[in-house]
């Protein structure tokens, strides 16, 4: 069965730095989705894509994160100026259409660690 | 509450006993999807039940929904130490575009 992938899987870094997380989505799939889950805490919705722009945007989606499709198959997010806070799991998705009968399937995540 | 409130918060019962979770949410939706997340791994997705759906089977996991009461149950039968996870509800909703609202999940524990 198709998946979503997401790479790495784990990723630490110091508080200031650049990260880039990597997912790649089924690939007939054509609206891409981030979500991140705070340790312990629920699975918040951040940034949905569709045709090479943003759709929708969460108030946590501030102008230090920003989302790329740079080829066919790639789906990007880019923190620019990493903080303490933003030490979560980040799950990629994607669904075929929007629609109700459309289910969302996700990435097995990344774990990030800032430092 | 807030959109997409499981209870209970946790749950734990013996092997072969059913689980039953609820979920509860605020605006009208779309659809409403459950999914299951084991400890630190990512969401397998469970059942997908559209708006204008009332009830829907899968192996042993029975959803209902009641959109009169916006509310959700999942239901697990003959439960397995396997099935321990977290489980959570998820609403699709359509203000602006279609994205998903996770609920505060359900902890269930099934001992062997």
């Amino acid at each position: 069965e198709p998946e979503v992938t997401q790479t790495p899987s784990h990723q630490v870094t110091q508080m200031g730095q650049e990260v880039i997380l990597r997912c790649v989505p089924i690939s007939n799939h054509l609206y891409f989705y981030w979500y991140r889950q705070i340790l312990g805490q629920k699975v918040e919705f951040l940034v949905s894509f569709y045709n090479n722009e943003i759709s929708e945007k969460s108030e946590i989606f501030d102008d230090q994160f920003s989302v790329e499709r740079p080829d066919g198959s790639n789906f990007t997010l880019k923190i620019r100026s990493t903080k303490l806070e933003d030490s979560a799991m980040y799950f990629c998705a994607s669904t075929r259409w929007a629609g109700s009968r459309e289910t969302q399937y996700f990435g097995p995540g990344t774990r990030l660690l800032v430092l | 509450s807030q959109q997409g409130e499981e209870d209970p918060q946790a749950l734990s019962i013996q092997e072969g006993e059913n689980a039953t979770m609820n979920c509860s949410y605020k605006t009208s939706i779309n659809n409403l999807q459950w999914y299951r997340q084991n400890s630190g791994r990512g969401l397998v997705h469970l059942i997908l039940i559209r708006s204008n759906e009332r009830e829907k089977h899968s192996g042993r996991l029975r959803v209902t929904l009641d959109t009169s009461k916006k509310s959700s149950s999942l239901l697990i039968t003959a439960s397995r130490a396997a099935d321990t996870a977290s489980y959570f509800c998820a609403t699709a909703i359509t203000s602006g575009t279609y994205k998903y609202i996770f609920g505060t999940g359900t902890r269930l524990k099934v001992l062997a």
